[in-house]
């Protein structure tokens, strides 16, 4: 069974630093993008990051560039998000998440979605 | 303000047939990229409903459907039970913006 499993979450002051990680089971971590997205208290999805397979692309949202930084250990099949500067307006719930990519039919073309979300990780930014 | 616009709610009865809207642009739906549907329910982390606009992951009932057209995209539940009762957002992908994956703003359906 595919399982995401977050971890590191917890309250900060403003200013401070935390770093997220998801241990990742059931599937070959190394062969898949992943991404984190985040969701603020009573509010809808935003998307936070992502990074290739091998770690050799990173892609962040703008509210987050310079202040977070995706990386991942495939020997250790784990994910992190190190995040610094932090604001009230980054608390939130963090999930992570498997990028899966599926051909369509015989074609050469493919579907690239977010298939297995983790259960999250509460980040709480406060004095 | 969300780059994909949803409407914040919809309801509907039991059994009946509710559809929830995703309206994007030239850069996103329109520019031909795919869109998914999530499905939230209350508590839970997201789960996958509609991959590649209209596609259902193993295990996710047929009375869940996806369409695509133009600059818009649609979910539609028939069937309406109960358990649907939940919040549901639409992801896409945008060329305009450093980064490409984007989400509606989230619609919550309440079953009456």
């Amino acid at each position: 069974e595919v399982q995401l499993v977050e971890s590191g979450g917890g309250l900060v002051q403003p200013g401070g630093s935390l770093r997220l990680s998801c241990s990742a089971s059931g599937f070959t971590f190394s062969s898949y993008a992943m991404h984190w997205v985040r969701q603020a208290p009573g509010k809808g999805l935003e998307y936070v990051s992502a990074i290739s397979s091998n770690g050799g692309s990173t892609y962040y949202a703008d509210s987050v560039k310079g202040r977070f930084t995706i990386s991942r250990d495939n020997s250790k099949n784990t994910l992190y998000l190190q995040m610094s500067s932090l604001r009230a307006e980054d608390t939130a719930v963090y999930y992570c998440v498997k990028d899966e990519k599926q051909r369509v039919g015989s074609s050469p073309i493919y579907y690239y979605y977010m298939d297995v979300w983790g259960k999250g990780t509460t980040v709480t930014v406060s004095s | 303000q969300s780059v994909l616009t949803q409407p914040p709610s919809v309801s509907g009865a039991p059994g009946q047939r509710v559809t929830i809207s995703c309206t994007g642009s030239s850069s996103n739906i329109g520019a031909g990229y795919d869109v998914h549907w999530y499905q939230q329910l209350p508590g839970t982390a997201p789960k996958l409903l509609i991959y590649g606009n209209s596609n259902r992951p193993s295990g996710v009932p047929d009375r869940f459907s996806g369409s695509k057209s133009g600059t818009s995209a649609s979910l539609a539940i028939t069937g309406l039970q109960a358990e649907d009762e939940a919040d549901y957002y639409c992801q896409s992908y945008d060329s305009s913006l450093s980064v490409l994956w984007v989400f509606g703003g989230g619609t919550k359906l309440t079953v009456l």
